[in-house]
């Protein structure tokens, strides 16, 4: 696709249960970044890929988070028990090297109640 | 420890006016300054970037100012139109490309441009 498609849009859990939200990075784009935007705050880093491997999960806030790239495009964050702290909206983005800037996703907003 | 700040949570100015949007920083690795705009229920939007060994960059009508001594960046829109009200956001990065590795941002102003 033409950009960086987020599936779910939207996601109601309930606490305690588990969720996967999915990223289509832009074809070729070999760098994914998840990112993490609670309400009146700027995105905050979770973890960076290049290619299939993780070069940088420094920004996973605990062991209930857990991210993949299996075959270097499609990406999935997964929240285990998730906790009502985990509402927020999960932006994915990539990039190619050499290119100043992501190209962000529109988003999954994710509700725990 | 919030390493990229924007102290202004919002900014209202008039169309055809200068819009000054202000970001403070505090890590000296930080070597490259990116601005992002982002509209209600989209994802932000790669605006400008500048680079630590230069203090200027602009792009039509927008213009990036960076004062290393002071850890400080601007971002300066003139003239400013309805179209540019949204939330902005200031990103530091300290891999010398803004375009690998993690941004840290900031809270974001949300700029008014008045008809």
């Amino acid at each position: 696709g033409a950009g960086v498609s987020q599936t779910p849009s939207n996601k109601v859990t309930e606490k305690g249960k588990y969720v996967e939200l999915r990223c289509d990075p832009i074809s070729g784009h070999t760098a994914l970044y998840w990112y993490r935007q609670s309400l009146g705050q700027g995105p905050e880093f979770l973890i960076y890929f290049q290619g299939t491997g993780a070069a940088d999960d420094s920004g996973l806030p605990n062991d209930r988070f857990f991210a993949v790239r299996p075959e270097g495009s499609v990406s999935t964050l997964k929240i285990q028990r998730t906790e009502r702290g985990d509402s927020a909206v999960y932006l994915c983005a990539s990039s190619l090297p050499g290119k100043s800037g992501y190209t962000f996703g529109s988003g999954t907003r994710l509700t725990v109640v | 420890d919030q390493q990229v700040k924007q102290n202004s949570p919002s900014l209202s100015v008039q169309e055809g006016r200068i819009s000054i949007l202000n970001c403070d920083y505090t890590n000296s690795m930080f070597d490259y300054f990116l601005w992002y705009k982002k509209y209600p229920a989209e994802g932000p939007t790669f605006l400008i970037s500048i680079s630590s060994i230069k203090d200027k960059n602009e792009d039509g009508r927008f213009t990036v100012f960076l004062n290393k001594s002071a850890k400080h960046l601007s971002l300066h829109i003139v003239p400013s139109q309805p179209g540019d009200s949204a939330v902005y956001f200031c990103a530091a990065s300290a891999d010398g490309s803004g375009n690998t590795g993690k941004l840290i941002f900031g809270q974001g102003t949300t700029l008014q441009v008045k008809p």
